[in-house]
């Protein structure tokens, strides 16, 4: 399956500051999917990135707030705008992988703190 | 649309204890199944899957699953854990056809005592 790097794996950031998470897949994919999971939460779907092409939201999360970039098929950035306390999660990246893309790999997160 | 739910929150065993982790789902479409784990502060790893065939599944670390069309229920079993089985356990469903979203459940934290 694929190898996911994140980056920043944490950190620990001020209201009202941005930060961008990068992630880097070790082979090409066409869809990179961020999602979010709050603490002691689940996992919810912030956007699907192609590349090429803009974002696909999911609702909820717009683009203002969370704006994707996908420059190529290995690599992608979630930026958190305007960031507050209820930003505070860990940020996931992952690609369908195995016979038929079939399977979501995640890479390993990155736990963002807001103060 | 899909919906995933997972009918019990925590659940506490003692170790060598077998163990049965719920999962029920909802969908108009057919759907491909999964369970992932998280251990704690690290990020997930797909425990198993049903994409096709057999509707009992094996995974690593010696769980399994069963995955009931009738009862739209995919529960994860393990005959007997370890105290390195502690973490969250996380249901999933993914619609075969159409969108490529991964729709979750609100995970399971099964916690080993010795």
């Amino acid at each position: 399956s694929a190898v996911i790097s994140q980056k920043p794996s944490r950190d620990i950031c001020q209201r009202g500051t941005s930060l961008t998470i990068q992630c880097q897949v070790d082979s090409q994919v066409t869809m990179m999917f961020w999602y979010r999971q709050q603490p002691g939460q689940s996992l919810t779907l912030i956007a699907t990135a192609n590349q090429g092409s803009e974002a696909t939201y999911e609702s909820g999360f717009v683009i203002d707030k969370f704006p994707i970039s996908r420059p190529n098929l290995t690599f992608s950035t979630l930026t958190v705008s305007n960031m507050s306390p209820e930003d505070s999660s860990i940020y996931l990246c992952s690609v369908l992988t195995g016979p038929g893309a079939n399977v979501l790999t995640f890479g390993a997160g990155s736990r963002l703190t807001v103060l | 649309a899909q919906s995933v739910t997972q009918l019990d929150s925590q659940v506490p065993v003692f170790e060598e204890a077998p163990v049965e982790l719920r999962c029920n789902y909802s969908s108009s479409v057919s759907v491909y199944l999964f369970w992932y784990v998280q251990y704690p502060n690290q990020g997930l790893q797909l425990l198993l899957k049903y994409l096709s065939g057999s509707t009992l599944v094996k995974g690593i670390n010696g769980f399994e699953a069963e995955f009931n069309k009738s009862q739209t229920s995919f529960h994860l079993r393990k005959p007997s854990v370890h105290i390195s089985d502690t973490a969250e356990y996380f249901c999933a469903v993914r619609p075969i056809q159409g969108a490529q979203k991964l729709v979750f459940g609100q995970g399971t934290r099964l916690t080993i005592n010795p």
